[in-house]
């Protein structure tokens, strides 16, 4: 059972560039989320979406562009690569949303921007 | 906006010793509050969840309950093993601006010692 698999595991960037983070999730859950961890703080909510065709914004969503074309896939998109973006980033699913709605997590993506 | 603490920031306590790890929220406008287990470089591992109508919830040597009038929670940890160690996060999922976000502690790092 794979869950929940985010690739690529550690990526570095210059300035300026662009790249997608991919996470793929084979639970059929309808909720997925970007989450960013930084050291030291909580993490925080990038984008998130209810179903496939549905986005919506987090609490950081600058810099940051979502799809979901389909229920398993929800890529992160970075343009214009910023050191601020350096972080680790996790992609997360549930079922649903509500009270059931139990979160789970990808490995990571560790990015680093120079 | 939702505020999510966890104290202390880092415990460290003998094999075999029980332990309680704290978490408090300043909105108690909660649909459930989700407590989290992270390796170092890992993902987060969802351990338990307790539904917002929900006292408490039990699974193995662990135990969450929560006070959602008071804004609390605590995890309880019997019998502690090296194993264990690890950073413990704890996370509600709150309506706050319809985002149906999880708000996130900064976890609280465990070692336990052989």
């Amino acid at each position: 059972n794979a869950g929940v698999t985010q690739t690529p595991k550690f990526r570095i960037l210059k300035i300026g560039q662009s790249m997608t983070l991919q996470c793929a999730q084979d639970m059929n859950h309808n909720y997925m989320y970007w989450y960013r961890q930084d050291p030291g703080m909580g993490l925080k909510l990038i984008y998130y979406s209810v179903g496939a065709g549905i986005t919506d914004k987090g609490e950081v969503p600058n810099g940051y562009n979502v799809s979901r074309s389909t229920t398993e896939d929800f890529p992160l998109r970075l343009e214009l690569a910023a050191p601020s973006q350096t972080s680790v980033y996790f992609c997360a699913s549930s079922l649903n949303g509500g009270g059931a709605g139990e979160l789970f997590f990808g490995e990571g993506s560790r990015l680093t921007v120079l | 906006k939702q505020e999510v603490t966890q104290i202390p920031a880092a415990l460290s306590v003998p094999e075999g010793e029980n332990l309680v790890l704290n978490c408090s929220f300043t909105d108690s406008a909660i649909y459930n509050l989700q407590w989290f287990r992270q390796d170092p470089g890992k993902g987060l591992t969802s351990l338990l969840l307790i539904q917002s109508s929900q006292r408490e919830q039990t699974s193995g040597r662990l135990n969450a309950s929560l006070d959602k009038s008071s804004g609390r929670s605590t995890l309880y940890i019997a019998a502690s093993q090296p194993g264990d160690s690890a950073t413990y996060l704890c996370a509600v999922r709150s309506d706050q601006t319809g985002a149906n976000n999880l708000f996130f502690g900064t976890g609280t790092r465990l070692t336990v010692i052989p």
